[in-house]
């Protein structure tokens, strides 16, 4: 099973490029999610998208942008990167949110250095 | 707003040792508590769950006890295995879901490393 997939794994970027991550589902789940993971600070949530056509901002989404044009996919933007935005990228999904215990579903991250 | 707060790292334990990895919450009403693990190179997968006060999550020797009068959620395991090694992150979902959709709050992850 593929679960969520994320491409591309690694990256380097220069100051003032741009780039897409792409996050993939094959579970059918309405809810993804985009968070950056950085040393001893945990996960901040960036974007989030409650179905296709939808996004909203989380805690940390300056810098970024996010599409849904379909529900298997979720991507995100970086339109013009600056080194504060070296970090590991995670995906997540789940079916629905509107429930207590609603699992999250983690792809395995994108690392993305920007010089 | 709601938080969590997990012991810092990271902590070095040998084979077979008792671990305990502290995690206490801010939240109103009454959240829904996770601990989610993180494997080198991998992505974060759930461990163990609990959805109200005095509910005990429990996975892979792993355990943990909502304490709603502490506002904890402390993990703990009785042998630890060289193959526990890896992050260990406490989180919170709150169940005012017209703001937050659904999002986990995380605690900043406590690294475990299990020596042979």
């Amino acid at each position: 099973n593929a679960g969520v997939t994320q491409t591309p794994k690694f990256r380097v970027l220069k100051t003032g490029q741009s780039m897409t991550l792409l996050c993939a589902q094959d579970m059918n789940h309405e809810y993804m999610y985009w968070y950056r993971q950085d040393p001893g600070m945990g996960l901040r949530l960036i974007h989030y998208s409650v179905g296709e056509g939808t996004t909203a901002k989380g805690e940390v989404p300056d810098g970024y942008n996010v599409s849904r044009l379909k529900k298997q996919n979720f991507l995100l933007g970086l339109e013009s990167a600056a080194p504060s935005q070296t970090s590991v990228y995670f995906c997540a999904s789940c079916f629905l949110a509107g429930g207590p215990s609603g699992e999250l579903f983690f792809g395995e991250g994108s690392r993305l250095t920007v010089l | 707003g709601d938080s969590v707060t997990q012991m810092e790292g990271p902590v070095t334990l040998s084979e077979e040792a008792f671990l305990t990895i502290n995690c206490t919450y801010t939240a109103t009403g009454y959240p829904s508590l996770f601990w989610y693990v993180q494997y080198p190179g991998e992505g974060l997968q759930l461990l163990l769950k609990a959805t109200k006060a005095d509910d005990k999550g429990s996975n892979k020797g792993f355990e943990a006890t909502y304490r709603k009068e502490t506002t904890s959620f402390h993990l703990e395991k009785g042998s630890v295995q060289v193959s526990d090694s890896a992050v260990y992150f406490c989180a919170l979902k709150g169940r005012n879901y017209g703001g937050s959709q659904g999002n986990l709050i995380f605690g900043k992850g406590t690294k475990l490393s299990v020596k042979p």
